[in-house]
C-alpha cells in the first residue's frame, strides 16, 4: 500500500539557519508533490506544489525538490525565523484525487 | 481566510449519538476532501466528493458517512459514536483542471468534536 514517511516528527534548529525537512514516498509514482503548513488547531494552509518534471521550485526562503528516483522530495526554508516554527506535511498525489499527507514535522525554531 | 466554512466549530456529544459536520467549499470548487485529526495525529484522509459524486475513499469508517449536495456543499455524517471519534475535523477544497493535474487545496478551520 502508498506510504508517505516524514523524516523526523520534530525538527529543532536556530534561528538564521536552515531548516530541511524530508518527504519519503513508497509503492506509488506521484506525478505531484505539495508541501502545507499547519499550526496548531488550525488548517493546513499551501506553500508550494512541483511537478514530477520539475527539479525544484523556489518561493520567497522556500525551496522544494523532487526526485522521483529516489523518491523523495526535500522541504527547505532558509534564514528560518521562530514564525516559521509549524508543522510541515507533505502530500504527493497523481492528481486532486484522494490527496493523502505525511505524518508531519514539527519545526522549532529558537531565536 | 480560506474561503472554506466548517460548521460548527466546537461539537461536545455523548458516546453512541449522531453528529453532522457541514463544509460550504470556496466558490467554484467542485472537489470536497475530508480528514480526521486527532489529538498530536496526522491527518488521516476519509473521502473525497467531486461534483456531488464519491471520488475516493480512505480510513472512513462504516459509522461514518458523508455527502455532497448539488449546491456543493458537503456533511459527514458519525454515527454511534465513540471516545475515540475525538478529533478535529477538517473539510478542505480545490478546483479541478481540465487534464486532471494537480491544485492546491483549501481548508476550512474545522470541526473540533469531543465525545463524552
Amino acid at each position: 500500500s502508498q506510504k508517505i514517511e516524514q523524516n523526523s516528527e520534530a525538527l529543532n534548529i536556530q534561528e538564521g539557519k536552515t531548516a530541511t525537512l524530508t518527504c519519503n514516498y513508497t509503492n506509488y509514482s506521484p506525478a505531484y508533490l505539495q508541501w502545507y503548513r499547519q499550526d496548531p488547531g488550525r488548517g493546513p494552509v499551501f506553500l508550494l506544489l512541483i511537478r514530477e518534471n520539475e527539479k525544484e521550485k523556489r518561493k520567497e526562503r522556500l525551496k522544494v525538490t523532487f526526485d522521483t528516483t529516489l523518491k523523495q522530495s526535500l522541504f527547505h526554508i532558509t534564514a528560518s525565523q521562530p514564525a516559521d516554527s509549524a508543522t510541515y506535511l507533505c502530500a504527493p498525489s497523481y492528481n486532486n484525487n484522494d490527496m493523502r499527507f505525511g505524518a508531519g514535522t514539527r519545526l522549532t525554531v529558537k531565536p | 481566510d480560506s474561503g472554506v466554512t466548517q460548521t460548527p466549530k466546537h461539537l461536545i456529544t455523548a458516546t453512541g449519538q449522531r453528529v453532522t459536520l457541514r463544509c460550504s467549499p470556496r466558490s467554484g470548487d467542485l472537489s470536497v476532501y475530508w480528514y480526521q485529526q486527532s489529538l498530536d495525529q496526522g491527518l488521516q484522509f476519509l473521502i473525497q466528493y467531486y461534483n456531488g459524486e464519491e471520488r475516493a475513499k480512505g480510513n472512513i469508517l462504516e459509522r461514518f458517512s458523508a455527502q455532497q449536495f448539488p449546491d456543493l456543499h458537503s456533511e459527514l455524517n458519525l454515527s454511534s459514536l465513540e471516545l475515540g471519534d475525538s478529533a478535529l475535523y477538517f473539510c478542505a477544497s480545490s478546483t479541478q483542471i481540465r487534464d486532471g493535474g494537480n491544485t492546491e487545496a483549501f481548508f476550512g478551520q474545522g470541526t473540533r468534536l469531543t465525545v463524552v
